[in-house]
């Protein structure tokens, strides 16, 4: 199965909201609200800010939510802060008893 | 918060052999994601809780085994027929439970050079 579709990159100023968007099939984001969003700075193991589409773990900002539409899953960060600035990457479950990754989002604080 | 340790990666040549270990506290569901220098994530496999499930990506199906030894507290991978694509900073993570299929916490990771 191919890898779920991230754009490689976004960009905001301080205070400002983005979203990272993550496209993937009716076989996987479609059919499950099992969407997870991870964080990951250069050199460090990722983590969990987001699982079941939508929910945060406990100690997560609130900045942070997730929502999803047909086959595509969004990120929004609110308020961005210059710690905000790290990769970002979603995960599905999928039918054939798997877990797709996308690509990656860099997020850059302007 | 369990911590989780990775350990036993290091320089391999192709079509041989390394075994990985990620020391974790049993009773979880817990997976290995690896990631290729300066590339994305790539989940590899997953074991359940009870070691009654195992689930592979396509890419390792048949070269790689994903085991556990609750006795140890450990899980590990068995990497056999290594490739140089296999090259990657591979990471074990627990299942974040209660049916939410998300991954946490990671380990640190432990990075499998396959080079002649």
């Amino acid at each position: 199965q191919s890898a779920l579709t991230q754009p490689a990159s976004v960009s905001g100023s301080p205070g400002q909201s983005i979203a990272i968007s993550c496209t993937g099939t009716s076989s996987d984001v479609g059919s499950y609200n099992l969407v997870s969003w991870y964080q990951q700075y250069p050199g460090k193991a990722p983590k969990l800010m987001i699982f079941e589409v939508s929910k945060r773990p406990s100690g997560v900002s609130n900045r942070f939510s997730g929502s999803k539409s047909g086959n595509t899953a969004f990120l929004t960060i609110s308020g961005l802060q210059a710690e905000d600035e790290a990769d970002y990457y979603c995960c599905s479950y999928a039918s054939s008893k798997s877990w797709l990754f996308g690509g990656g989002t860099k997020l850059t604080v302007l | 918060q369990v911590q989780l340790v990775e350990s036993g990666g290091g320089v391999v040549q192709p079509g041989g052999s390394l075994r990985l270990s990620c020391a974790a506290s049993s009773r979880y569901g817990m997976h290995w994601v690896r990631q290729a220098p300066g590339k994305g994530l790539e989940w590899v496999a997953f074991i359940r809780s009870d070691g009654s499930d195992k689930w592979y990506a396509e890419s390792v199906k048949g070269r790689f085994t994903v085991s556990r030894d609750d006795s140890k507290n450990t899980l590990y991978l068995q990497m056999n027929s290594l490739r140089v694509e296999d090259t990657a900073v591979y990471y074990c993570a627990k299942d974040y439970g209660s049916g939410s299929y998300g991954l946490d916490p990671w380990g640190q990771g432990t990075l499998v050079t396959v080079s002649s």
